[in-house]
């Protein structure tokens, strides 16, 4: 168990730009979350993935986001058009989802700077 | 819809006193409730959970919390504080297959 990982650690973009950050579940979970967490604030769920579905988006997520998860390994948050308001920490997780449990295990984050 | 609230973005002690950080959660319907421990520039880390069964949850590092349903709290304690208890704390319930998490307590211990 390597646990869940995130690259890049931190990503520096200029207005407009177009980011891709990539999560990397914890193998045999099935299910794997976005967040979006600004500071002093708690994460914030974006959307979530069982194998490769995407079965739920918040309204959050603008359609200048969009994540996949081909084949139900890892997964990829893209924002284009990047604004300022982007600037966050964005965390993903993974959990295994039987029995009535679903715990999650985090990733370390990436923080993304909008300038 | 299902939400937590943390009560006190900032709570300090002392090293070795007793660190009380509360939370109520709102919902005609208990849900699963969990606590998580979040370090700079780290992801969240879980120190307990409620599911069912017995309201009085021990987690890792000496801490525990107790589910009262009479007064819709969830609030996490530890007997003794150390230094390296210093970090922001969630907690976090769960409805459905969405977390949803309290706007977090920041922990100081001071020597």
């Amino acid at each position: 168990d390597t646990g869940v990982s995130q690259n890049p650690r931190h990503k520096i973009t200029k207005r407009g730009q177009n980011v891709t950050f990539r999560c990397d579940p914890i193998s045999e979970h099935n299910r794997l979350y976005w967040y979006r967490q600004t500071l002093g604030q708690g994460p914030e769920f974006l959307t979530y993935f069982q194998n490769e579905a995407q079965l739920e988006k918040s309204r959050l997520l603008s359609d200048r986001f969009s994540a996949e998860r081909p084949k139900g390994s890892f997964s990829t948050l893209e924002i284009q058009r990047t604004e300022q308001g982007d600037s966050a920490m964005y965390l993903c997780a993974s959990s295994l989802a039987t029995g009535t449990l679903y715990e999650q295990y985090f990733g370390p984050g990436t923080r993304l700077t909008v300038t | 819809a299902q939400s937590v609230t943390q009560l006190g973005s900032h709570v300090s002690v002392s090293e070795g006193a007793l660190v009380l950080l509360r939370c109520n959660y709102s919902s005609s319907v208990p849900p699963y409730l969990f606590w998580y421990v979040q370090y700079p520039n780290q992801g969240l880390q879980l120190l307990l959970k409620y599911t069912t069964g017995a309201t009085l949850v021990k987690g890792i590092n000496g801490f525990e919390a107790e589910f009262k349903k009479s007064e819709t709290s969830f609030h996490l304690t530890k007997p003794s504080a150390h230094m390296s208890d210093a970090a922001e704390y969630f907690c976090a319930s769960r409805r459905g297959n969405q977390f949803y998490f309290g706007t977090g307590t920041s922990l100081t211990v001071i020597p």
